[in-house]
């Protein structure tokens, strides 16, 4: 079973970047697909995007489309959330997951 | 994108209750379809993928059902610890989507 241990919180000021990252453990990296979601405060779930790394194919949501990069490192065994151009209402957890494991998640707290 | 409809939103239910949470998707999505529970402060966990496998940790007491476009996530006798939102998530195609999510409150 793939445990998923994501960085820590970090705070931002808007206009500038984050990049959130994601490691996985106790399975084959490459047999994962890998998704991000996000969670503002008292709010629901938002799919961000998603990556297969063994076929090399990303996924963003359309709003998401201009501002966020999905990669993943085979060799660590990591994906990574990189989102640009922050404003507040980024403010959110943001999580790792596949189909049956999520991982802690990471609060990105967007503030001047 | 497929929208997902989950209903209620909300509900007040006591311990012992027979609970039944409904997802509606806006087309087909060949029972890709996962139920997530999400205690507060806490990442969400799934319980059902593919519309209908248990995942490991998940107690008998849950059941979910489904297909095409219909989905039902049953809880048979609510317990204390079931306090919790429940999500489901369409992983059908892209982009993914969620349902609105269901708030369980325990009277």
């Amino acid at each position: 079973q793939v445990q998923l241990v994501q960085s820590g919180p970090v705070v931002k000021k808007p206009g500038s970047s984050v990049t959130v990252s994601c490691e996985a453990s106790g399975g084959t990296f490459t047999s994962y697909s890998f998704n991000w979601v996000r969670q503002a405060p008292g709010q629901g779930l938002e799919w961000v995007g998603g990556i297969i790394p063994l076929g090399g194919i990303i996924r963003y949501a359309q709003k998401f489309q201009d501002r966020a990069t999905i990669t993943a490192d085979k060799f660590k065994s990591t994906v990574y959330l990189e989102l640009r151009s922050l404003r507040s209402d980024d403010t959110a957890t943001y999580y790792c997951a596949t189909s049956l494991e999520w991982g802690q998640g990471s609060q990105v707290t967007i503030s001047s | 994108a497929i929208q997902m409809t989950q209903s209620p939103s909300s509900l007040s239910t006591s311990v012992g209750d027979r609970v039944t949470i409904t997802c509606r998707a806006s087309q087909d999505i060949r029972g890709e379809l996962s139920w997530l529970q999400q205690k507060t402060g806490v990442a969400p966990k799934v319980l059902f993928f593919s519309a209908t496998n248990r995942h490991g940790w998940v107690p008998p007491r849950f059941s979910a059902s489904g297909s095409d476009t219909e989905f039902t996530l049953t809880i048979s006798s609510l317990q204390p610890e079931d306090l919790a939102t429940y999500y489901c998530l369409q992983d059908y195609n892209y982009p993914y989507t969620f349902g609105q999510g269901t708030k369980l409150e325990i009277k």
